[in-house]
């Protein structure tokens, strides 16, 4: 089946400093759909960006992630981290063979401190 | 925007028992989720749900586990009997497409449930 790898575990950045979360996927259909949810604490979570064409920018709040397919990937960035970033970030694709499911990642906490 | 609302916030109950939780979706969605959360870790795709069906489950949706959406008023995720690594937060989300732009899921503000 679809599986995700994302950056492992706790990201620590300081205020201001840019902020890069990876995310890979694997899978054997093609035309995958890309999601970013971030997950606030105590908060349910809710989508950061999407994304379903190759090398195309897609931006939202600050942050940014480029789909590419030739690579697999679907990396989140942000020029400057602020310290409301502080959330646990989730990279989730979807295809067609999965029954829809999404394939969540085991998440990327990023804490920013001052 | 869009709002899932999940029934109760909170819910404790003794181990063995049954507990029903209750999620009412955007009310023109047509895919349903359940998601699991143990304080401190990842949240885990449980079971995914259309046209009255169970499209996919994880290996975390046991035997006791069990969803339904009766004539379309909630959706619930039904546990019998629980057992106490049952406690976690029960994240409900929705979407109006499994597929494609129209897929992002909107979520609930989940439902705590502590087995004793």
């Amino acid at each position: 089946g679809d599986s995700v790898t994302q950056t492992e575990g706790l990201v620590t950045l300081t205020e201001g400093l840019p902020v890069m979360l990876n995310c890979t996927y694997q899978t054997i259909y093609s035309n995958p759909f890309l999601f970013w949810y971030v997950q606030h604490l105590n908060e349910s979570p809710r989508l950061l960006l999407k994304s379903f064409t190759d090398n195309k920018r897609t931006e939202h709040q600050g942050f940014h992630a480029t789909l590419h397919k030739s690579s697999s990937s679907f990396h989140l960035q942000k020029s400057s981290a602020q310290l409301s970033d502080s959330a646990l970030y989730y990279c989730a694709p979807i295809t067609s063979g999965g029954n829809y499911k999404p394939t969540f990642g085991k998440g990327t906490s990023l804490v920013v401190h001052p | 925007g869009p709002k899932v609302l999940q029934i109760p916030s909170h819910q404790i109950i003794d181990m063995g028992q049954m507990v029903t939780l209750n999620c009412d979706p955007v009310s023109n969605h047509l895919y349903f989720y359940w998601y699991k959360q143990i304080l401190g870790q990842q949240m885990e795709f449980l079971v995914n749900f259309y046209n009255g069906k169970v499209m996919e489950k994880s290996k975390l949706f046991k035997d006791q586990f069990s969803v339904e959406r009766p004539d379309g008023s909630y959706f619930t995720l039904k546990i019998q009997p629980t057992a106490l690594e049952d406690s976690a937060v029960y994240f409900c989300a929705s979407s109006l497409d499994g597929l494609g732009g129209y897929a992002e899921q909107f979520f609930g503000p989940g439902t705590r449930l502590t087995v004793l």
